[in-house]
């Protein structure tokens, strides 16, 4: 089936733009999970969610980062007054109840100029 | 703090040869234990995980590790190397029912002939 997919693959904007990072999770899966990737860096958590709450966001760098699931299945990632600091991959993860394993998606490459 | 430790950020290993990557966690509780391969513009591929049981666990493509609670250790093991696992490998660990996945800084595979 399909997998977690994540759009744009890359996005490059401008200091102080304000963003947005869409993540579409495999079907079903009830669980899903925002992390940054910063070069040469493992992932690092942002926010999980369970169904349409956020259950834990303590990864949330600072209140420019917010993420909302309205649904239950799309996530979008929106970022505002970006900074150069922001540049990474964003790496979205759906996972399901039952098997507490993770997948993750290709991610979205920001590059903020 | 939760934390895992990849004390090597890069390793080479001949083809055919033998493989151990070291992992180190920190985690109050019974960890959640996983190992991923990150490819060059891949996402990151799920290799194995310890949950309970038998602290040995076998993972996909011919890896397998092992938890020793008493060292805090899930070392990552393969017999013989082939040239395609080079790639950037992640130690993580996390906690039951989902919720935040702490992933180390990761340690970079070389292969060479």
């Amino acid at each position: 089936g399909a997998g977690v997919s994540q759009t744009p693959s890359n996005k490059v904007t401008e200091k102080g733009k304000y963003v947005e990072l869409r993540c579409d999770p495999i079907s079903g899966h009830t669980a899903l999970y925002w992390y940054r990737q910063s070069l040469g860096q493992g992932p690092e958590f942002l926010i999980y969610f369970q169904g349409t709450g956020a259950a834990d966001d303590s990864g949330l760098p600072n209140d420019r980062f917010f993420a909302v699931r309205p649904e239950g299945s799309v996530s979008t990632l929106k970022i505002q007054r970006t900074e150069r600091g922001d540049s990474a991959v964003y790496l979205c993860a759906s996972g399901s109840s039952t098997t507490d394993t993770q997948y993750f998606g290709p991610g979205t490459r920001l590059t903020v100029l | 703090a939760q934390s895992v430790t990849q004390p090597d950020i890069h390793i080479t290993v001949s083809e055919g040869a033998s493989l151990e990557l070291r992992c180190n966690y920190s985690y109050g509780a019974t960890p959640y234990l996983f190992w991923y391969v990150q490819s060059p513009g891949q996402g990151l591929q799920l290799l194995l995980k310890y949950f309970s049981g038998d602290t040995l666990v076998q993972g996909i493509k011919g890896f397998e590790a092992e938890f020793k609670r008493s060292q805090s250790s899930f070392n990552l093991r393969k017999p013989s190397v082939h040239w395609s696992d080079a790639a950037e490998y992640f130690c993580a660990v996390g906690a039951s029912g989902g919720f935040k996945t702490i992933f180390g800084a990761g340690t970079r595979l070389f292969v060479k002939a």
